[in-house]
């Protein structure tokens, strides 16, 4: 099993709308949990950090199920500057490692 | 203030020439990292600096592979015998410290195609 699992998309959502999707992950130890967002041919960035049952950033919600080991990511209210691939990021084996998923594609329509 | 930078942005070569890239951290941050991230894949760590400790190179892909961080900055990536499954693009990040909740920032890479 992958440490960290994501579903590929793409999500196409018109603009307006509510897109989640889930990230599942292996290490049952992890604590601390991310989503970057990561634009074409672009390097990824810090979009949200989630540490214990969820964390809301505006538009953006992430709620953590450690029971089932998965972390959430819910956008409300899409843009289509919203169109990206977000990235979820679990710490590894020890204390720097990070253990990136593949990515979930967003395509927002106008 | 300046962000992760990184040269060269492209970088054609041709199997079995060698290749350097380069990274420049942002400026006070101990940690950097170095990443491959091939298409339609996740990050692949490759290794890792703190300090004057020894680099963590567990994730290097083979001994063609190696890395090196000059006076805790700046740092190359050197891969030797280049061969076509090295093509991807080589991202590099640093943080201020190494723990789980500081933020990684990442270059812009640069793309590798080996032909």
């Amino acid at each position: 099993r992958k440490e960290v699992e994501q579903d590929p998309g793409p999500f196409n959502v018109p603009e307006g709308a509510t897109v989640a999707f889930n990230c599942t992950y292996s290490n049952s130890a992890s604590q601390s949990f991310f989503w970057y967002r990561q634009d074409c041919r672009k390097e990824p960035k810090l979009l949200m950090s989630v540490y214990s049952s969820g964390n809301e950033d505006g538009r953006f919600t992430a709620q953590l199920n450690r029971a089932s080991q998965y972390i959430s990511l819910l956008i409300r209210d899409s843009k289509l500057s919203d169109s990206a691939t977000y990235l979820c990021v679990v710490p590894g084996g020890n204390d720097y490692k990070l253990s990136f998923g593949a990515g979930t594609t967003v395509t927002v329509r106008a | 203030g300046a962000g992760v930078s990184q040269s060269p942005s492209n970088k054609v070569t041709e199997k079995g020439k060698d290749v350097e890239l380069r990274c420049d951290p942002i400026s006070g941050h101990t940690a950097l990292y170095w990443y491959r991230q091939s298409l339609g894949q996740g990050l692949e760590f490759l290794i890792y600096f703190q300090g004057n400790s020894a680099p963590d190179k567990s994730g290097l892909p083979s001994d063609r592979f190696s890395a090196e961080r000059t006076g805790g900055s700046v740092s190359t990536l050197t891969i030797q015998r280049t061969q076509q499954e090295d093509s991807a693009v080589y991202l590099c990040a640093s943080s201020l410290v190494s723990v789980h909740g500081e933020t990684q920032y990442f270059g812009p890479g640069t793309r590798l195609l080996v032909l």
